[in-house]
């Protein structure tokens, strides 16, 4: 049994300011980590996956996640916003090596405020 | 590489009608495609895994003969929603992957309105 929780359904932030969404997960097995942005009426854009390799993980647009497996934790962040992350944002548990059945979790709106 | 579309991007039907959304790989091929469907506000839920040839797994709850899956070859699967009413309103996105174990690759969408 896999599932993720994403504790903030919305985060806002200056332009300019760091940004942090919060995703932990649960796991019977080694699980991959994946990150994927979903911007208004598009589908979704993968920024970064953590496959039991290096704990962090950088990936596209500056965004970079920490596996933490003590805290059971995958949490984005950034070092500074663009008004171009405004989106939602979704952290997404699937088993390792395993099937490729995922769970996704609920959900993070990003605002940006200039 | 690994592009998923998705056609149409927008489509509005009548209530009892049924509908057809396509999803290809244009680069490469997708043994395995998946269909999901997202409310406002919520997150994406699976509703069936497709392999190239056989039948689609549903998944709990999703009514196989209202949602009709074809994957009928390696670049192509149909996602049909017959006798639509309004509650099948919803973002529909499919994805595709080289294997079951591999990743997956996400189409646009698709937004069904049924009237």
């Amino acid at each position: 049994a896999q599932s993720v929780t994403q504790l903030d359904s919305h985060v806002s932030v200056s332009e300019g300011t760091p940004v942090l969404l919060r995703c932990n997960y649960s796991s019977s097995y080694s699980p991959s980590l994946f990150w994927y942005v979903q911007h208004p009426n598009k589908g979704l854009q993968l920024l970064l996956k953590y496959t039991s390799a290096a704990t962090l993980v950088k990936g596209i647009n500056g965004f970079e996640a920490e596996f933490k497996k003590s805290e059971t934790s995958f949490h984005l962040t950034k070092p500074s916003a663009h008004m171009s992350d405004a989106a939602e944002y979704f952290c997404v548990v699937r088993r390792a090596g395993g099937y490729q059945k995922v769970t996704f979790g609920t959900g993070t709106k990003l605002q940006v405020i200039p | 590489g690994a592009v998923v579309s998705q056609h149409p991007s927008r489509v509005i039907c009548k209530s009892g009608t049924s509908v057809k959304i396509e999803c290809r790989s244009l680069d490469f091929q997708a043994t395995t495609m998946f269909w999901y469907r997202q409310f406002p506000k919520q997150s994406l839920m699976l509703m069936a895994t497709s392999n190239e040839g056989s039948k689609a797994t549903y998944e709990q709850g999703v009514e196989k003969d209202k949602f009709l899956i074809n994957h009928a070859s390696l670049t192509l699967s149909t996602l049909t929603v017959t006798s639509a009413h309004p509650e099948d309103s919803s973002f529909y996105i499919c994805s595709a992957s080289h294997s079951e174990l591999s990743e997956q690759y996400f189409g646009p969408g698709t937004r069904l309105t049924v009237t």
